[in-house]
């Protein structure tokens, strides 16, 4: 089945730094979403990418649907206390379910 | 923001009970889906519907039942809860062409 690889695992950044996360596929996808999820709550969707090469900006984050389309990038930048979470990303071929990621885990030191 | 609810948002049960979770998103969405989640892990699809009187398994095997009598509901039965069915339970909806996804915020489950 399809699988998506997410890197890196984990991060620990100061605060103010830019944070760069990326999510890779075996299969190509249409669409690739970027949640965000708090611990004990649902992932809150954060930017939404449906063409190859296309750059969406969401105020401090910016990602990327890469160009072979088995890829797409996350970037943060000047991360502040809230940023910390675990970002997911997933991916859609046409006709098929969203598939997940398993997720970078980001922590902000003040 | 999406409007999609899940109550309880955190229930404690002991071993045998019967159990439902519920779910019900006001934005009209066809597609829903359930996914079960282990504190900070990752996401498994367990159930999804397309429409009204669709259900289908998802990809991780899971002894719950779901029924989609209305489309804006999409409950999950559990008849016998059991300690393995420990976890967080996520509930999602898409449009019918599936551009994106939002989720509730999750039931926590503990069964004792």
């Amino acid at each position: 089945g399809q699988q998506l690889n997410q890197s890196p695992q984990s991060m620990f950044i100061q605060e103010g730094e830019d944070v760069s996360m990326n999510c890779t596929s075996s299969s190509i996808f249409n669409t690739w979403l970027w949640y965000k999820q708090d611990p004990g709550e649902g992932p809150v969707l954060l930017i939404a990418l449906y063409k190859a090469g296309e750059l969406t900006s969401n105020g401090r984050l910016t990602a990327q649907f890469g160009i072979t389309r088995k890829d797409s990038f996350l970037n943060i930048s000047a991360s502040i206390p809230s940023d910390v979470g675990i970002y997911f990303c997933a991916g859609r071929s046409r006709g098929q379910n969203f598939v997940f990621g398993p997720g970078t885990r980001l922590s902000v030191l003040p | 923001e999406a409007d999609i609810y899940q109550t309880p948002r955190y229930l404690v049960i002991g071993t045998g009970k019967k159990i439902t979770l519920e779910c019900s998103q006001t934005m009209g969405h066809d597609k829903m889906y359930w996914y079960q989640q282990d504190p900070g892990m990752e996401l498994h699809l367990i159930h999804y519907s397309y429409g009204v009187n669709s259900t289908e398994k998802g990809d991780l095997s899971s002894e719950s039942t779901v029924s989609r009598i209305r489309t804006e509901h999409f409950p999950l039965t559990l008849e016998s809860a059991r300690p393995s069915h420990t976890s967080q339970y996520l509930c999602a909806s898409s449009g019918t062409y599936q551009e994106t996804q939002y989720f509730g915020p999750g039931t926590r489950l503990l069964v004792l």
